[in-house]
């Protein structure tokens, strides 16, 4: 399988800031990666997919970049909605696999 | 805009079989790819299987041949079967909608989430 590896595993930021989590792959997937929002008591809602496109409907404010084993997800200016724990999601290769998160806070 | 809502007991014992049903509305199951994923408590998510809608498969080998998805397009869900539980198995269950096209997939529509807890 390939592991996903997420950092940091939790991040304490103030409103307006500019936020930035890791993602590393175990080994190449192109730009195969999605990145996913999700909110306590909800399913995970979709953000960025292919590593850098952005689900319709999604604040300009997200998005995404990297390829082969880096990938880094952005928010440029932290707003109060967005805290959450955020998950990135390989797939390259079955079985699909995630991050193990980052829980977003506010400083 | 497509909903999905998980339905089935919240209570399993262990050595049993665990069994939830997916509610699609708001669009057919007669296309895309269906699948369920789990978050143990207090972890991250786990991708158990999916499901096509011409009833082709693949599981995540970590659950071996416990699990079984099938597909009920007359009543437009499909649904989860998990043999032989145990405590491991304690865990918020999702099911989502797999849209692959091209060169991508992606889990675009997602459940609430049933919490489903394994013991005697």
């Amino acid at each position: 399988d390939i592991q996903m590896t997420q950092s940091p595993s939790s991040l304490s930021a103030s409103i307006g800031d500019r936020v930035t989590i890791t993602c590393q792959a175990s080994q190449d997937i192109r730009n195969y990666l999605n990145w996913y929002q999700q909110k306590p008591g909800k399913g995970p809602k979709l953000l960025i997919y292919d590593a850098s496109n952005s689900e319709t409907g999604v604040p300009s404010r997200f998005s995404g970049s990297g390829s082969g084993t880096d990938f880094t997800f952005t928010i440029s200016s932290l707003q109060p909605e967005d805290i959450a724990t955020y998950y990135c999601q390989q797939f390259a290769n079955l079985p699909y696999t995630f991050g193990q998160g980052t829980k977003l806070e506010i400083k | 805009q497509v909903q999905l809502q998980e339905s089935g007991p919240g209570l399993v014992k262990p050595s049993e079989t665990l069994s939830l049903t997916c509610t699609v509305s708001g669009g057919s199951i007669s296309a895309y790819h269906w699948s369920w994923i789990r978050q143990p408590p207090g972890k991250g998510l786990e991708y158990m299987g999916y499901i096509y809608y011409n009833g082709r498969t693949n599981y995540n080998p970590s659950l071996k041949s416990r699990v079984t998805i099938s597909l009920d397009t007359s009543r437009n869900r499909f649904s989860l079967k998990l043999s032989s539980v145990t405590a491991a198995d304690t865990a918020v269950y999702y099911c989502a909608r797999l849209y692959c096209s091209g060169s991508t997939c992606y889990f675009d529509y997602w459940g609430q989430g049933t919490l489903v807890t394994v013991s005697s």
